[in-house]
């Protein structure tokens, strides 16, 4: 079983959509997630972190996590072209180790 | 400078030569990381290294791969005998403080994009 897992896609949306994207961790007493944005080509930037059970919203992002049930999301409203990226989740195991998902492809189809 | 920076931005070397990629992480971070993405594929832990403690290198894929950080602050990942399989962008990220400290936020920098013919 992997570490974070998080569906490839590639995921499809039209402009103005809502994008959801979803990741799932193994290790119950992980501490704290983030999702990065990774244009092709370029270095992960952070979009977002979150800490604790609840919704994190900061401007057209929203962080959602479960630590109930082991995931966390992002949502993405009102979806541009420019957010034609893709999605890293991270999470910091116990310990020293954090870990990144494969990542997820998001197309906004103007 | 304003954010991590890496150095060479592109290597291209032969089979067998060691390589030099060298991180210069935010003035004031203590942690430091290591990461390699193959095309296509996530992010690879490699390396990291937190103030002047012991470096965590479970991440090393072998033992021609290994790591400095100098004076707690510019680090170095060596690459000895280079194989085509090493080939790979290298990121280095680094944070305020380490994991479960509430700043463990990592930036990362621009990468060394690494071609092994």
């Amino acid at each position: 079983q992997k570490e974070v897992e998080q569906n490839s896609g590639p995921l499809s949306v039209p402009e103005g959509a809502i994008a959801s994207l979803n990741c799932t961790y193994s290790d119950r007493g992980s501490q704290s997630f983030f999702w990065y944005r990774q244009y092709s080509g370029k270095s992960p930037e952070l979009i977002m972190f979150i800490y604790s059970n609840g919704d994190k919203e900061d401007g057209r992002f929203t962080a959602q996590l479960n630590k109930a049930s082991q995931y966390v999301s992002l949502l993405i409203r009102d979806s541009q072209p420019s957010d034609s990226a893709t999605y890293l989740c991270a999470v910091n195991k116990t310990g020293n180790q954090f870990y990144f998902g494969t990542g997820t492809s998001l197309t906004v189809i103007p | 400078g304003a954010g991590v920076s890496q150095s060479p931005s592109n290597k291209v070397t032969e089979k067998g030569k060691d390589v030099e990629l060298r991180c210069d992480p935010i003035s004031g971070h203590t942690a430091l990381y290591w990461y390699r993405q193959s095309l296509g594929q996530g992010l690879e832990f490699l390396i990291y290294f937190q103030g002047n403690s012991a470096p965590d290198k479970s991440g090393l894929p072998s033992d021609r791969f290994s790591a400095e950080r100098t004076g707690g602050s510019v680090s170095t990942l060596t690459i000895q005998r280079t194989q085509q399989e090493d080939s790979a962008v290298y990121l280095c990220a680094s944070s305020l403080s380490g994991p479960a400290s509430g700043q463990e936020t990592q930036y990362f920098g621009p990468g060394t994009r690494l071609l092994v013919l």
